[in-house]
């Protein structure tokens, strides 16, 4: 079945550090690509995502590039701050699976003053 | 998603009791979802809705059951809850395809 894996945290940076957090995932088909964000004490935003290869998500100074070549979705942010502290999910939806996510574990990012 | 609202918010109730857990959606989503979020497992599928009164069961279906009697509210029912079924409970709409919207989540503890 499809599955995502993530990098475990919890990642710890200073502000305007840069930060990647990687997910690779398996799935039988075409899968669409997405990275969730929850703040604490709050439900999944959705962050950005991507429907096809080499497509590049895009949002609040984050980007994920889908790479089906190497299975991968990796997030990105070229300078974060404090604000950005939160648990980030990365999740799969294939097309002929009812709109149903598979998501990753979740990374916890912390970011320090 | 202001959207999506979830009560009770927070929950505590002991094992072998009845709990049922209501989602209200006023976006019209077709699609609904229940989640569990728990350390180390992210977020687990539980069961979901395509429809009124079109429901299947998801990942982790076993001890839960499911209604939609409408559009707008989905429901989650613990028949008899158990220490294991301690999680939050996140519930999720979406209408365009693949992209969910998520309420705010209910802590549920079983004692």
């Amino acid at each position: 079945g499809d599955s995502v894996t993530q990098m475990e945290g919890p990642v710890t940076l200073s502000e305007e550090a840069f930060l990647t957090i990687n997910c690779t995932y398996t799935a039988t088909g075409y899968p669409s690509l997405f990275w969730y964000v929850q703040y604490p004490g709050e439900g999944l935003q959705l962050l950005l995502k991507a429907t096809k290869a080499d497509d590049k998500g895009s949002n609040k100074g984050f980007e994920a590039t889908y790479r089906k070549e190497t299975t991968s979705f990796h997030l990105e942010k070229g300078s974060v701050q404090v604000s950005d502290s939160a648990v980030y999910f990365c999740a799969l939806s294939e097309r002929d699976a009812g709109n149903m996510l598979t998501f990753g574990g979740g990374t916890r990012l912390m970011v320090k003053p | 998603d202001a959207g999506i609202t979830q009560s009770p918010r927070h929950k505590v109730t002991e094992t072998g009791t009845p709990v049922t857990l209501r989602c209200h959606q006023t976006e019209n989503h077709r699609y609904m979802y229940w989640y569990r979020q728990d350390p180390g497992h992210g977020l687990r599928l539980i069961h979901y809705s395509y429809g009124v009164k079109d429901t299947d069961k998801g990942e982790v279906s076993d001890g839960y059951s499911v209604s939609r009697s409408k559009t707008e509210d989905f429901l989650l029912t613990l028949e008899s809850a158990t220490s294991s079924q301690t999680s939050v409970y996140f519930c999720a709409g979406a209408s365009v395809s693949y992209e969910q919207y998520f309420g705010p989540g209910t802590r549920l503890t079983v004692t």
